[in-house]
């Protein structure tokens, strides 16, 4: 069952070194979600897709930030030469439809992944 | 744009005692409203729901009232368990994504 997955689950990294997030949504969910939770703070939106399709980047916070979705499955978030701001839990989250006003569609999320820039 | 203020932590009751975590929102249009739980070391889930003014959402005891005229969305349990620790969002529809507030941490003292 299967549920949002996210890999890896604890990222440890020095500073300028580039990672590479992973998030497997649940089978047949058409949009996915990237969110950042730093300690203390609430969820940060920053990129989502419907299919393979990231329609708005600005909520990535620098163009050290990318994100790529294949095959309307697996998404991967890419931070280039990390900072130690970057630390955070990165959550990754997947509903069946976009999420409309008004709308019944449930984000599913996963367990995120905790990063650490030393 | 879009923003949740929820009510700060963290929150430490007694068991059975009763709960309330404020949450009131700024949006645009009709969202939907969210309430969703972290238990630690998990992920979040989604706890209940509302879609439109005046409806009720429910779940393992917890409820909360979609208020358009007072824009809120409160979150209120009879009679809380020690197995109810943990962090609670109020969100609400941001096409396409969703606006969380920063959190609220319940910690239950049996």
């Amino acid at each position: 069952g299967a549920g949002v997955s996210q890999s890896p689950s604890n990222k440890v990294t020095e500073k300028g070194k580039d990672v590479e997030l992973r998030c497997d949504p649940i089978s047949g969910h058409t949009a996915l979600y990237w969110y950042r939770q730093s300690l203390g703070q609430g969820l940060e939106f920053l990129i989502y897709f419907q299919g393979n399709s990231a329609p708005d980047k600005s909520g990535l916070p620098s163009d050290r930030f990318s994100a790529e979705r294949t095959g309307g499955s697996v998404s991967t978030l890419t931070i280039q030469r990390t900072q130690q701001e970057d630390s955070a839990v990165y959550l990754c989250a997947s509903s069946l439809e976009l999420v409309l006003a008004g709308g019944h569609h449930e984000q599913f999320f996963g367990p995120g992944t905790r990063l650490t820039v030393l | 744009g879009n923003s949740v203020t929820q009510m700060e932590g963290p929150v430490t009751l007694s068991e059975e005692a009763f709960l309330t975590i404020n949450c009131t929102y700024t949006a645009t249009g009709y969202p939907s409203l969210f309430w969703y739980v972290q238990y630690p070391g998990e992920g979040l889930q989604l706890l209940l729901k509302a879609t439109k003014a005046d409806d009720k959402g429910s779940n393992k005891g917890f409820e909360a009232t979609y208020r358009k005229e007072t824009t809120s969305f409160h979150l209120e349990k009879g009679s809380v368990q020690v197995s109810d620790s943990a962090v609670y969002f109020c969100a609400l529809t941001s096409t396409p994504s969703l606006t969380f507030g920063t959190g609220t941490r319940l910690t239950i003292i049996p």
